[in-house]
């Protein structure tokens, strides 16, 4: 079975940093587009950035140079590395596949359970 | 960057047929994917490209796209389906994805 873990999440003062890692179990990591994806309490989703498969990645301009996506093959971890954090970060975040390189359009078709970011003093 | 902007909520008889949709310019070039949400749990893909439903989705979901609008149809909603929907895509003209706000359904 296909599946994703995040952990990681918790409490963060304003400007602090935290790493949150998602690790993927049934497939590989390293021949599929990953993203994180992240729902603010009570709001919608918002994508956040992606890592395709040949190590490119991308950011939404809400945390473009202040958060980096990567992953470990060895590992066949995924990792969201959150600096300069602000309240408007906190949500819960979720680490997705997506179908693409499957079947040529975007679907994000495996989530894990998502892990809570909460950035306040 | 892109914009897709849904209905809040809509609302359904049990049994009855009910269509939400999802508008932006990405809708012209890219598919929408749609997906699911309950209370308290992460979202469940139920459409994406032209048509397609993953295994264990019923097939009373379907999707369509008729220029920049993108349609989820639920043909015979059961109380199962109420939800939250959101729709997203590729963004047009960059290495982006974008999420609309989503659309609550209420079965009645």
């Amino acid at each position: 079975e296909m599946q994703l873990a995040e952990s990681g999440g918790g409490l963060v003062q304003p400007g602090g940093s935290l790493r949150v890692s998602c690790a993927a179990s049934g497939f590989s990591v390293s021949n599929n587009y990953m993203s994180w994806v992240r729902q603010a309490p009570g709001k919608g989703l918002e994508w956040v950035s992606v890592i395709y498969s040949g190590g490119t990645t991308y950011y939404a301009d809400s945390v473009r140079g202040r958060f980096t996506i990567s992953r470990d093959l060895s590992k066949n971890t995924l990792y969201l590395q959150m600096n300069t954090l602000r309240a408007e970060d906190t949500a819960v975040y979720y680490c997705v596949r997506d179908v693409i390189a499957e079947y040529g359009s975007n679907g994000f078709d495996i989530w894990g359970h998502g892990t809570m970011v909460t950035v306040s003093s | 960057s892109s914009e897709l902007t849904q209905d809040p909520a809509v609302s359904v008889a049990l049994g009855q047929t009910v269509r939400i949709t999802c508008q932006g310019d990405s809708l012209r070039r890219y598919y929408a994917s749609w997906y699911q949400q309950k209370p308290g749990q992460a979202p469940v893909l139920v459409i994406h490209g032209k048509n397609m439903r993953p295994p264990g989705i019923p097939d009373r979901f379907s999707g369509s796209r008729s220029g920049n609008t993108a349609t989820l149809t639920i043909t015979g909603a059961q109380a199962e389906d109420e939800a939250d929907y959101h729709c997203n895509s590729r963004d047009s003209g960059d290495n982006h994805y974008v999420f609309a706000t989503g659309t609550k359904v209420t079965v009645l």
